[in-house]
This record gives structure tokens, C-alpha cells and sequence, in this order.
């Protein structure tokens, strides 16, 4: 089964400054690649995604890496806020196809913002 | 709009009873997909349902079974609960062809 493996486990960051997620995967061609963030008591919700044509997006503070060749993408959040304060989740999204629509989720990132 | 909603919110089950978790996808939504989230870990997938037929399976066993409705809402059923299946319990709804996948809050399970 395919695997996500997403670093650090938990990270704190003063505010201000940058956060850092990465996650890695094996050896299979996906749609895309998005990043998930999750409040306690509430379900992940769609921060950003990318497409595997594409080396970085950005939107607004949020911005995702991409390293199709070394099969390696990671999350940066710029001037990190306290309400930044979540667990973030990369996920794997295989392409479209019936039966295929499944999300690969990593294990997680616990990311603090400290004033 | 109204997001994916779930229910109940929470549920205390014991060991060997079965349980029914509802989700209503987002208007105009036909896909479902269900997922299990064990405390610190992310969701692993369960379920996928379209148009009322089943299109994936995770790797759970046969006591895990779900529907889709004509209206598109779904359910998970769980039977002969054990204490492992306590996690919360998430559906996700979406439509092409962006297939970007929403999900509710979830429903917490408790299994004692």
C-alpha cells in the first residue's frame, strides 16, 4: 500500500517566522499532491494543492515545493500566525478514474506558533 | 452553502454492539468516500460511493459496510464493535471535475 512519509511530527515556530512540512512518497504517478489542515474537532479542510507539472504554487502565505524527481514535496507558511496553530496533512491523490478517488494521507504535522 | 454534515457528533458504544454513522454530501455532491482517523494519525480510507454503488474499498474487514442513498447521503455501519474502531469517523464529499474532496467534522466514536 502506498505510503506518505510526512516530517517533522511536531514543529513550533515563533511567530513571524517560516514553517517547514515535508512528506515523501514512492513509486507511483499521482493527480495531485494537497495539503490538509485540521483544527481539533473539525475535519481536514483543503489548504493547498498541486499538480505534478508544476515545481511550486503559492497562495497568499501558503506555498507548496514540489521534487517530482526525488519524489518530495513540502509545505511553507510565511509569516507564521498563532491561528496558523493546526495538524497539517500532505495527502496523495492517484489520477481520476472510478474507484480511484481515495486521498493517501500522511501522519501528520502538529505545528505550534508561539508569540 | 452547507458543508458536508455528519452525525451524531459523538457516540459511546460497547464492545459487540453495532452503530450507524449518517453523512449529507454538499448539494450537488454524488461522490462519498468514508474515512477512519485514529488519534494522532492521518484518515485512512474506507469507503467510496457514486451514484448508490460502491467504487473502492480500503483495507477494513467485512464488519465495516456502507450505502449511498437516491438523495446521495450515505452510512457507515459498524458491527461487532471492538475497541480498535474507536476513532473519528469522517466523510468527504466532491464533484469533477476538480474532484477536490470536503469533508464534514466527523463523528467521534468511542468503543468501551
Amino acid at each position: 500500500q502506498q505510503q506518505v512519509k510526512q516530517s517533522p511530527q511536531s514543529l513550533i515556530v515563533q511567530k513571524g517566522g517560516i514553517s517547514i512540512i515535508n512528506c515523501a512518497y514512492e513509486n507511483t504517478a499521482f493527480d495531485y499532491f494537497p495539503w490538509y489542515q485540521q483544527f481539533p474537532g473539525k475535519g481536514p479542510a483543503l489548504l493547498i494543492a498541486i499538480r505534478p507539472d508544476v515545481s511550486e504554487k503559492k497562495e497568499g502565505r501558503f506555498t507548496i515545493s514540489f521534487n517530482k524527481s526525488a519524489k518530495q514535496f513540502s509545505l511553507h507558511i510565511m509569516d507564521s500566525q498563532p491561528g496558523d496553530s493546526a495538524t497539517y496533512f500532505c495527502a496523495l491523490y492517484p489520477p481520476r478514474g472510478f474507484g480511484n478517488e481515495k486521498l493517501t494521507f500522511g501522519t501528520g504535522t502538529r505545528l505550534t506558533i508561539i508569540p | 452553502d452547507a458543508g458536508v454534515t455528519q452525525s451524531p457528533t459523538h457516540l459511546i458504544k460497547t464492545r459487540g454492539q453495532h452503530v450507524t454513522l449518517r453523512c449529507s454530501p454538499i448539494s450537488g455532491h454524488k461522490s462519498v468516500s468514508w474515512y477512519q482517523q485514529v488519534l494522532g494519525q492521518g484518515p485512512q480510507f474506507i469507503f467510496q460511493y457514486y451514484e448508490k454503488e460502491e467504487r473502492g474499498r480500503g483495507n477494513f474487514p467485512d464488519r465495516f459496510s456502507a450505502r449511498q442513498f437516491p438523495n446521495y447521503s450515505s452510512e457507515l455501519n459498524v458491527n461487532a464493535l471492538l475497541l480498535g474502531d474507536s476513532a473519528l469517523y469522517l466523510c468527504a464529499s466532491w464533484v469533477g471535475p476538480e474532484n477536490i474532496q470536503y469533508f464534514g467534522a466527523g463523528t467521534r466514536l468511542s468503543v468501551l
